[in-house]
């Protein structure tokens, strides 16, 4: 079946700094990405969709200047979390869809980012 | 907009059979989806619905009536390692992103 890789799956990283976040689809193309935050004991939370060689489409809530997203290649999309604050701990995971025909959502492995 | 409702937990005995409902109401409509999450890891697919009826995989069944914007998962006997969290989607339209709107989960205790 089809692969998404997600890389790191923890970081911990000081209040202020930057953390990337990558989403690698293995052996297929992905126009269309999608980023979710999951907090403890809750459901998946649309950030945005991530576009190869467009602006991401963010959802209502979320700071598009806070969470950076690049996809600059149809196997790679990228969730930069800018000037991270404790607030901005969580679980986050990307999915993609295999535009050759597979109807399923792929994930990722979902990074536990943790702001100290 | 968008609202998925799925009851927040749930308990079963080892072996018997559960039902998890889900309803929906949704601007678009492109298909329902069940993943199974376990905690501190990404979800895995169960199945999907696009037509009305059942679809069968397994121990896992999943139902889908898009005139009730209703859907249920049925898990027969149930096993221990079946204890984790149980989620439905609803994909939008492909003009719309075709992204996937997921409910709260049902968290599902297998006792034995």
């Amino acid at each position: 079946g089809a692969v998404v890789s997600q890389h790191p799956s923890r970081v911990i990283c000081k209040s202020g700094t930057s953390v990337k976040i990558e989403c690698r689809s293995l052996d297929f193309q992905a126009t269309t990405m999608f980023w979710y935050r999951q907090f403890p004991k809750q459901s998946l939370m649309l950030m945005a969709t991530s576009n190869e060689g467009s602006k991401a489409t963010y959802e209502q809530g979320v700071e598009k200047d806070k969470f950076l997203i690049n996809h600059a290649s149809l196997t790679l999309s990228t969730l930069t979390v800018t000037s991270a604050h404790p607030e901005d701990s969580s679980f986050y995971i990307c999915s993609a869809r295999d535009e050759g025909g597979n109807t399923e959502a792929f994930f990722g492995q979902g990074t536990r980012l943790t702001v100290v | 907009g968008q609202n998925i409702d799925q009851p927040t937990e749930m308990t079963a005995t080892e072996g018997a059979i559960v039902q998890i409902n889900c309803t929906y109401q949704t601007s678009g409509f492109n298909g329902l989806f069940w993943y199974q999450q376990h905690a501190g890891e990404a979800p895995t697919f169960l199945s999907y619905n696009v037509l009305d009826g059942l679809e069968e995989k397994g121990r896992f069944s999943s139902f889908l009536s898009r005139s009730k914007g209703y859907s249920y998962l049925l898990l027969k006997e149930l096993q221990m390692k079946d204890s984790a969290s149980y989620l439905c989607a609803v994909r939008g339209r492909y003009n719309q992103g075709g992204k996937l709107i997921f409910g709260q989960g049902t968290e599902l205790s297998v006792k034995p």
